[in-house]
């Protein structure tokens, strides 16, 4: 059984540019989370849906950062503008309602320039 | 929102050493995982484990949640134990988002 697959596993880009971050959770897996992990800040929720439906989003730093589960098997983080500060190890993680155990993918390192 | 602190931050020890990790959490908890992040920075689950005792292989976790804490046990390290280990913990519903501790850093020697 494939675990969370992430893409893209590295992303540099220049300050000001649109970045696209995506995940695909494990088959079956009903809820979906997204972390940031920072030396400063550790890791910490953004957000996270269950059945494609946001259920808490108050980790989002700012309205420059989005989210999107537009099915079962697929999410976006979207951040637009980015910014230097917004460097990290974004990770993707799932799990289901009968066992809440979660598994995290490998997780994108965004540098921004 | 819930607190979740972890001691110590930094434990280098032997190979064959045992070792405990422990987690204090400000809340009730109805969900807590341990995890292990290894030096290529991928994060697996060990243990969920809201109370009780429960044990993998040389691994084991016990969680008092009438006490708010819980411990990790790692007998016989071995130099692959090295890595962070996270306490993550969540108050509300079961399968809500985790808030993580700042993890303990283990360092095995050979």
């Amino acid at each position: 059984d494939a675990g969370v697959i992430q893409s893209p596993r590295h992303e540099v880009t220049e300050m000001g540019q649109e970045v696209t971050l995506r995940c695909k959770p494990i088959s079956g897996h009903d809820y979906l989370f997204w972390y940031r992990q920072t030396m400063m800040r550790g890791l910490e929720l953004l957000i996270y849906f269950n059945n494609n439906v946001p259920i808490d989003d108050s980790g989002m730093p700012e309205d420059r950062f989005s989210a999107k589960m537009p099915n079962a098997s697929f999410s976006t983080l979207k951040i637009q503008p980015s910014e230097p500060r917004d460097s990290a190890v974004y990770f993707c993680a799932s799990s289901n309602s009968g066992s809440v155990t979660q598994y995290f993918g490998p997780g994108t390192r965004l540098l921004v320039l | 929102g819930i607190q979740v602190e972890q001691s110590p931050p930094d434990l280098i020890l032997q190979e064959g050493a045992n070792s405990t990790l422990r987690c204090n959490f400000s809340d009730s908890v109805n969900n807590l995982q341990w995890f292990h992040q290894n030096p290529w920075g991928q994060l697996i689950n060990l243990f969920y484990i809201p109370s009780g005792t429960k044990q993998n292989g040389r691994l084991s976790a016990t969680t008092v949640a009438t006490e708010r804490y819980s411990l990790l046990y790692i007998s016989s390290s071995q130099t692959t134990d090295s890595g962070v280990y996270f306490c993550a913990a969540a108050s509300g519903g079961g399968a809500d988002g985790l808030t993580f501790g700042k993890g303990t850093h283990l360092i095995i020697q050979p």
